[in-house]
């Protein structure tokens, strides 16, 4: 089966600037999730799509950050504007539904440079 | 609040010996997961192992072992003869109602 399809792979923004990745999960996975991954450190959960609903983003910096997952298939995750600090890997994971049973299929990644 | 602790930042090998990174975790929950995944330069996250909370049994896959304790709340991982290929950034994780945690990862260099 396919996997975890992102994209773009790489991008250098310039802070204030806007910024947009792709993800698309392995079909008929229900869960996805956007995770960032700061250089040197573990990946950390920004959030969980259960089909088009939001299940958490607690962890998610609502003032710049959104993300989407319209029809329940693939995801689009925004920084609007961009900071220094998201200079990172952003990761999208699925699952069928739901990590615990299922396990979690990750993607290779968006590395964002902000310059 | 779920919280993985791998201890060892960086650790340096010379090819063949045996090498265990630690892993101690938290959490409030009796049902949980744990996971080890490696990360190469390459930056993908290579699933390696799973392990509910209620399978102790220690479990080995070729070169690699894992020791779950529940009693020290630590899933150990094992590479018995390392390999210049075993160099990585090994990250163990826990997952509880499907929300993953990850620790900070153990940088593994195998030198030849």
């Amino acid at each position: 089966e396919a996997g975890v399809a992102q994209s773009p792979r790489y991008k250098i923004i310039e802070k204030r600037q806007s910024v947009a990745f792709w993800c698309n999960p392995i079909s008929g996975h229900a869960t996805l999730y956007w995770y960032q991954q700061i250089l040197g450190q573990g990946p950390k959960l920004l959030i969980q799509f259960q089909n088009n609903g939001v299940v958490d983003d607690s962890q998610l910096p609502k003032d710049r950050f959104s993300a989407e997952r319209l029809k329940g298939v693939d995801s689009t995750l925004k920084i609007q504007p961009a900071k220094l600090e998201d200079s990172a890997v952003y990761l999208c994971a699925s699952s069928l539904q739901g990590g615990d049973n299922y396990g979690y299929t990750f993607g290779s990644g968006t590395r964002l440079t902000v310059v | 609040a779920q919280k993985v602790t791998q201890a060892q930042t960086e650790i340096s090998v010379v090819e063949k010996e045996d090498v265990t990174l630690d892993c101690v975790y938290e959490t409030r929950d009796t049902t949980y997961y744990l996971f080890w995944y490696k990360q190469p330069p390459s930056g993908e996250l290579v699933f390696l192992i799973r392990r509910n909370s209620f399978d102790e049994q220690n479990e080995i896959s070729g070169r690699y072992s894992w020791n779950f304790q529940k009693s020290t709340s630590s899933f150990n991982f094992t590479i018995t003869a390392s390999q210049v290929v075993d160099s990585a950034v090994y990250f163990c994780a826990l997952s509880e109602r499907s929300r993953l945690t990850f620790g900070e990862g153990t940088q593994l260099t195998v030198n030849p």
